[in-house]
């Protein structure tokens, strides 16, 4: 079936450095996408969303890019600090009632 | 804090008993989702409810039910629970009917199914 997936389970980077998140998915129904952080015992907190008729939106420290011909979204972070340790997960509407379908998660660990 | 309330925050039970869970949405928020979460893995979509009415159904298990009422609560009733239910559930709402807005997240109710 349809299903949002992630390139990486895992991410180093030091601190300070950028951090890029990829995700694939694979509905071309899909016309909406967020990004989500969660940190440990806690819920999925929003960070960005795009939707499928821009290609770039920037926030605060992040950037999210979607390419619908090879139905790639990226998560950019800038200068990343101890405090963005967490998993990152992709989610697209790509439900059967366009409910959020969620990637397996990147665990993105900021090394001092 | 996103507004999303549920209860309890940790929950232990014995195998082939049954529990309830409970999320209040966002104030205004007419759409609630389940989403079960095992060790290690993604979200998994259970259920979708919009005012009342179930939208949409994921991987959802027959001992498992929902429902959202008047006020737009939601409780989702789990049964004859197994050692594999053990996870966490996450409730989010939204006010869309579709998934074309951010849907906020709870923090969870984490089960530990013994």
């Amino acid at each position: 079936g349809e299903s949002v997936g992630l390139h990486l389970p895992t991410l180093s980077v030091q601190e300070g450095d950028n951090s890029i998140i990829n995700c694939a998915y694979s509905n071309s129904a899909s016309d909406y996408f967020i990004w989500y952080k969660q940190e440990s015992g806690k819920g999925p907190q929003f960070i960005i969303d795009i939707r499928s008729n821009m290609d770039k939106r920037q926030g605060q420290r992040v950037t999210v890019l979607l390419n619908k011909t090879v139905k790639h979204l990226s998560l950019q972070i800038a200068a990343t600090q101890p405090g963005d340790s967490a998993v990152y997960f992709c989610a697209e509407n790509g439900g059967s009632a366009r409910q959020l379908t969620f990637g397996s998660g990147t665990q993105l660990t900021v090394l001092p | 804090d996103s507004g999303v309330t549920q209860t309890p925050k940790h929950l232990i039970t014995a195998t082939g008993q049954r529990v309830t869970l409970r999320c209040s949405p966002r104030s205004g928020d007419l759409s609630v989702y389940w989403y079960q979460q095992s060790l290690d893995q993604g979200l998994q979509f259970l259920i979708h409810y919009y005012n009342g009415e179930e939208r949409a159904k994921g991987n959802i298990l027959e001992r498992f039910s929902a429902q959202q009422f008047p006020d737009l609560h939601s409780e989702l009733n789990l049964s004859s629970l197994e050692l594999g239910d053990s996870a966490l559930y996450f409730c989010a709402s939204s006010a869309a009917v579709g998934g074309g807005t951010e849907a906020f997240f709870g923090q969870g109710t984490r089960l530990t199914v013994v």
